[in-house]
């Protein structure tokens, strides 16, 4: 079992919808990731969160360490919001972080105009 | 952004042959990761790098070597390429709490 769960695996919406993707974790962490990957293209970071709520534009990411659980959300989805979106977690050691990011396999979002 | 560099982007090479991938960043960072992204696997740690010749291992590094001779640079070499090694790489940096930046990736076909 992957100790970073990512749902839904594949989502589809109508542009505008409101969005959220979600990751489960099993370890305790000293940060989470969330990361964007359009077809074809490269990895973008889009938030890195140890506690609470951050938002950049339509994009908004919260996070609950006591239930080990992160959602991401997009608000008025577009078509180019199109991506692979991916958490990862960043395993909590006793110097602090560990340089071994745990990665979820992504969810595939389809966004149709 | 931090500037970082993949190359080369695209590699056909054949079986039991050596293959070099160069990693090359521009900003001084510390931190350097070499991954392996597969179809049903995501992202997977191959190596890093803490310092000019600090190194460790991931969770998928056998098949692979790693040298970081300068800040600059961390090259990934697969001693004699197999077929299980085709995959996508990818090369990333930490910036602390500004999070990872990742480089363009590198496609690797072994026939």
């Amino acid at each position: 079992k992957n100790e970073v769960e990512q749902s839904p695996q594949n989502l589809t919406a109508q542009e505008g919808e409101f969005i959220t993707i979600n990751c489960s974790y099993s370890v305790g962490i000293s940060a989470l990731h969330w990361l964007q990957q359009h077809p074809g293209g490269g990895i973008v970071s889009l938030f890195m969160l140890s506690s609470g709520k951050k938002k950049h534009g339509r994009l908004i990411a919260t996070i609950n360490i006591q239930e080990k659980h992160s959602s991401l959300h997009i608000t008025a989805s577009h078509p180019r919001d199109s991506a692979v979106y991916i958490c990862a977690v960043r395993p909590r050691t006793s110097q602090g972080g560990s340089e071994k990011l745990v990665f979820g396999k992504g969810t595939k979002l389809t966004v149709n105009p | 952004d931090a500037g970082i560099t993949q190359s080369p982007r695209h590699k056909v090479t054949e079986t039991g042959t050596p293959v070099t991938l160069r990693c090359h960043q521009t900003e001084n960072h510390r931190y350097m990761y070499w991954y392996r992204q597969d179809p049903g696997h995501g992202l997977r740690l191959i190596h890093y790098s803490y310092g000019v010749k600090d190194t460790d291992k991931g969770e998928v590094s056998d098949g692979y070597s790693v040298s970081r001779s300068k800040t600059e640079d961390f090259l990934l070499t697969l001693e004699s390429a197999t077929s299980s090694q085709t995959s996508v790489y990818f090369c990333a940096i930490s910036q602390g709490n500004y999070g990872y930046t990742f480089g363009s990736g590198t496609r690797l076909t072994v026939v």
